[in-house]
């Protein structure tokens, strides 16, 4: 049973280029999360999908960011323009149901350095 | 979701029981409380939660005040690896994982 897989893991770009994150749910997961965490501080929620559904953005900053989770493929975290303030792990989680707490897997996550 | 509170660090010896405290003094009649925790450049994992009652499973215990104020999770013999950051956290019932999870302890296991 392959676990959430994110990639790539490290990822470097210069300011003002697009970062593209990548998010394979758990098989038969249809709920997926994306969190960010910036150094030295915990995670924080960002968005919520399922197939094909924006369930809620209230976490992601109006510009800039956007998210998606097509009916095939994995969910996409897309920063445009990034900033160095960008720079910071960005996790992705998987659950079951909407309230999977204890089903939920995280995935390694993806280093996003902004130079 | 009620807001939780933790010791930024603590130390354990190797082999002891490793007992992490949580404050949740805000915690209403319907909120879990869940236990993840972070090992150094990996995602959060889940551990153990609970309502009223006291939970074990194979990796934790997890004892919950009466009053449902507090909580503290157990590891029973410490390891090294479970030097780890560990989040308590306590979301709304019928939410989903829409949470901030604090800076959480920074248990360090010592040999």
């Amino acid at each position: 049973n392959a676990g959430v897989m994110q990639n790539p893991r490290h990822l470097v770009r210069r300011r003002g280029q697009e970062a593209r994150l990548r998010c394979s749910p758990v098989k038969g997961h249809s709920h997926v999360y994306w969190y960010r965490q910036l150094p030295e501080e915990g995670l924080k929620f960002m968005v919520y999908l399922q197939k094909e559904n924006i369930i809620d953005e209230s976490g992601m900053p109006k510009e800039r960011f956007s998210a998606e989770f097509p009916k095939e493929g994995p969910s996409i975290l897309r920063i445009q323009q990034v900033v160095r303030g960008d720079s910071a792990a960005y996790f992705c989680a998987s659950s079951p149901t909407r309230e999977g707490w204890d089903e939920q897997f995280f995935g390694p996550g993806t280093r996003l350095t902004v130079l | 979701d009620a807001k939780t509170t933790q010791p930024p660090s603590m130390d354990c010896a190797e082999g002891r029981a490793a007992n992490l405290p949580c404050n949740h003094s805000t915690i209403s009649g319907n909120e879990y409380v869940y236990w993840y925790r972070q090992i150094h450049s990996q995602g959060p994992q889940y551990i153990i939660h609970g309502l009223k009652n006291n939970e074990t499973n194979e990796m934790a215990s997890l004892i919950i005040t009466e009053d449902r104020k507090s909580s503290t999770l157990i590891l029973p013999h410490a390891t090294l690896r479970d030097t780890a950051v560990y989040y308590c956290i306590a979301p709304n019932s019928g939410g989903y994982q829409k949470v901030t999870f604090g800076t959480g302890t920074k248990l360090q296991v010592i040999p």
